[in-house]
């Protein structure tokens, strides 16, 4: 079984603080996400990265950066949290493009 | 107009009925389509995926796809309460680049 796994399943952060949230996989995917997801906006891709050391932007990409040093893991980073970052976020990988995403068990992120 | 539209709900069927979900998207270059069902408090998981015009069957799950209509949707027979979940459409462009609808959040009565 394909196993994606985020580093932390709640986090309560500062307002300024810089954040990171860790990701990893243990299927040799080549892909992997950064989503939050929003009560009454969906899913919304953050960025993604096809390769180690390549990243993507996706729709909302202001405020965060992200890091994949190494092909199993994907880092997203808060330059600077601030409370409209507060939110559940979830990690993805997937074997190839245009197929299924596996999802992690998600960070509820509050910002205070 | 979003990329990826959904029918809001939230959709309530009695137990042993149909459920029907539906999904339109904008974007005509779309390669590979997914439905996701999320539990609450849950990660999303994949329950079908179809990438050629048509039906594709498994189990008690449908799902249809229309490139022409740009329209894809979900029917789950003999409804379950245990299908009681929301449902994610996720359409996947050419570039790889997945864009979920808010999703449907169904209940299934028993």
């Amino acid at each position: 079984d394909v196993k994606v796994t985020q580093s932390s399943r709640y986090l309560v952060k500062r307002t300024g603080e810089k954040v990171f949230l860790e990701c990893v996989q243990d299927m040799d995917h080549e892909n992997m996400f950064w989503y939050r997801q929003d009560p009454g906006l969906g899913l919304r891709l953050i960025y993604f990265s096809y390769d180690v050391k390549m990243k993507e932007k996706g729709d909302i990409p202001e405020g965060y950066s992200v890091s994949r040093e190494k092909k199993e893991r994907f880092s997203l980073i808060l330059e600077s949290a601030s409370t409209n970052q507060t939110s559940m976020y979830l990690c993805a990988s997937s074997r190839i493009m245009n197929t299924e995403a596996f999802f992690g068990q998600g960070t509820r992120l509050t910002v205070v | 107009q979003k990329e990826v539209e959904q029918n809001s709900g939230p959709l309530s069927v009695p137990e042993g009925a149909i459920a029907s979900l539906n999904c339109t998207y904008s974007d005509r270059g779309s390669q590979s389509f997914f439905w996701y069902r999320q539990y609450s408090g849950k990660s999303p998981e994949l329950i079908m995926f179809i990438y050629s015009n048509g039906d594709k069957e498994d189990g008690r799950f449908t799902a249809q796809l229309n490139k022409a209509s740009q329209y894809v949707s979900l029917l789950i027979r003999d409804s379950q309460p245990s299908d009681s979940a929301t449902y994610l459409c996720a359409v996947n462009t050419n570039a790889g680049k997945s864009t979920f609808g808010d999703g449907t959040t169904l209940t299934v009565k028993p």
